[in-house]
Formats: C-alpha cells, sequence, structure tokens
C-alpha cells in the first residue's frame, strides 16, 4: 500500500459546483498537508497548506485535515474552468530530511463552462 | 526574482546518449529536489540536496547522477539514456513558509528517449 492514495479521476463538473478532493494516508507521524495545482504541461504549484488537523480557508479554497482518519480533503466552492487542473495532495513528516514530500498521484479536475 | 528554472525545456535524446539537465533557484534555498512525473505515476523523487555540496537518493535513482557544486544549483545527469527515462523532469527548492516546509518546483523538462 503506497503511503498516499489519490483517486486519479478524471473529475468533470459544471461550472459553479463544489468539488471536494481527497487524499488518504497510513503514516501518522504526517503532520503538514500540502495541496499543488498543476496545469497542463506546468510545475506544480503551491495552492494550500496546513499544520496538523482542522481547516484553513483562502477565498473559493477550503483544505480540511482529520488526523484521527487519516484523511485530508480540498474544497472548491463556485468552481471555475479555470480551475481545471491537476491537484496534488502532498505531505511530510516534519523537517530535515524528513521534510521531503509524499505525493498523491493527483485528481485531474475539468470544469465545464 | 525567477524562482526556480530549468533547462532545457524540452530535449530528445538516442538510447545511450548522455546529458544534463540544469536547475538553479534564486531563493537561497538550502534543499533542492529532482522528480520525474509519469502517467500513473505521480512525482517520484530521484535526488534530493540538503546543501551546497550534498546529494542523497530517492525513491528512483537508478541510471541517473547529480551534483551541486554550487548553492543556487542542481545539475541532473543520465549517464546512458534509456527509454524508460522517456518523462517530465521537475525541480524543486524547500523553504519554510508559516512555519511548514514547502516546495516551489520549475516548470519541467521534457526528455524523450528513441
Amino acid at each position: 500500500q503506497k503511503e498516499v492514495e489519490q483517486d486519479p479521476g478524471p473529475l468533470s463538473v459544471p461550472e459553479g459546483a463544489i468539488v471536494s478532493l481527497n487524499c488518504t494516508y497510513s503514516n501518522s507521524a504526517f503532520q503538514y498537508f500540502m495541496w499543488y495545482r498543476q496545469y497542463s504541461r506546468k510545475g506544480p504549484e503551491l495552492l494550500m497548506y496546513t499544520y496538523s488537523s482542522g481547516n484553513k480557508e483562502d477565498g473559493r479554497f477550503t483544505a480540511q485535515v482529520d488526523k484521527s482518519s487519516k484523511y485530508i480533503s480540498l474544497f472548491i466552492r463556485d468552481s471555475q474552468p479555470s480551475d481545471s487542473a491537476t491537484y496534488l495532495c502532498a505531505m511530510s513528516e516534519s523537517g530535515g530530511s524528513q521534510g521531503n514530500l509524499i505525493f498523491g498521484k493527483g485528481t485531474k479536475l475539468s470544469v465545464k463552462p | 526574482n525567477a524562482g526556480v528554472t530549468q533547462t532545457p525545456k524540452f530535449r530528445v535524446l538516442k538510447t545511450g546518449q548522455s546529458m544534463t539537465l540544469l536547475c538553479a533557484q534564486d531563493m537561497n534555498h538550502e534543499y533542492m529536489y529532482w522528480y520525474r512525473q509519469d502517467p500513473g505515476m505521480g512525482l517520484r523523487l530521484i535526488h534530493y540536496s540538503v546543501g551546497e555540496g550534498t546529494t542523497a537518493k530517492g525513491e528512483v535513482p537508478d541510471g541517473y547522477n547529480v551534483s551541486r557544486l554550487k548553492k543556487q544549483n542542481f545539475l541532473l545527469g543520465l549517464e546512458s539514456a534509456a527509454p524508460s527515462q522517456t518523462s517530465v523532469y521537475f525541480c524543486a527548492s524547500r523553504t519554510r513558509l508559516a512555519g511548514i516546509e514547502t516546495q516551489y518546483f520549475g516548470p519541467g523538462t521534457r526528455l524523450l528517449v528513441l
């Protein structure tokens, strides 16, 4: 079993829909959780980052971490065609070499006008 | 401030040829990484460096070598390219953002080995 599991999709939604993207993980030592967005033929860019459990909101995006269930989510409200991209979850234990990120395989999202 | 840059953007090699991919960052970050990204496989760590003059193996290091002679540069070498090394290669550097270690990525190098 991989340390981080992410449904690859693809996921297709109409414009304005609420999107839920999820990852599960097995390593209880993970403390830092991130979401990256990757547009086609581009490098991943950091979208959201959180520490430990709880919620974090930034505009239309909300990241949730449930450490007891080893489950993280990214919600996108009022989705737009410009949100069409692959979303990668990533997590790490701590700093030093243990700060190396473990990535999910990514979920490809398409928002249709 | 250019962030993380990679050269070249695209390259075609024949089996057995060698090449070097260059990554440069101007953010004074200590840690740097090389990943490859393949369909259905996600991002896989090839090698990384925790500072100038250091390198370490990642998940898939075979067939690659790296060097970090200067803090701002991280080079990835393929000594004898194989078709299995056809991939998109990403470089990243790491920093601490609001107390969280996170990585910034370059735009990628697309490599085709025939």
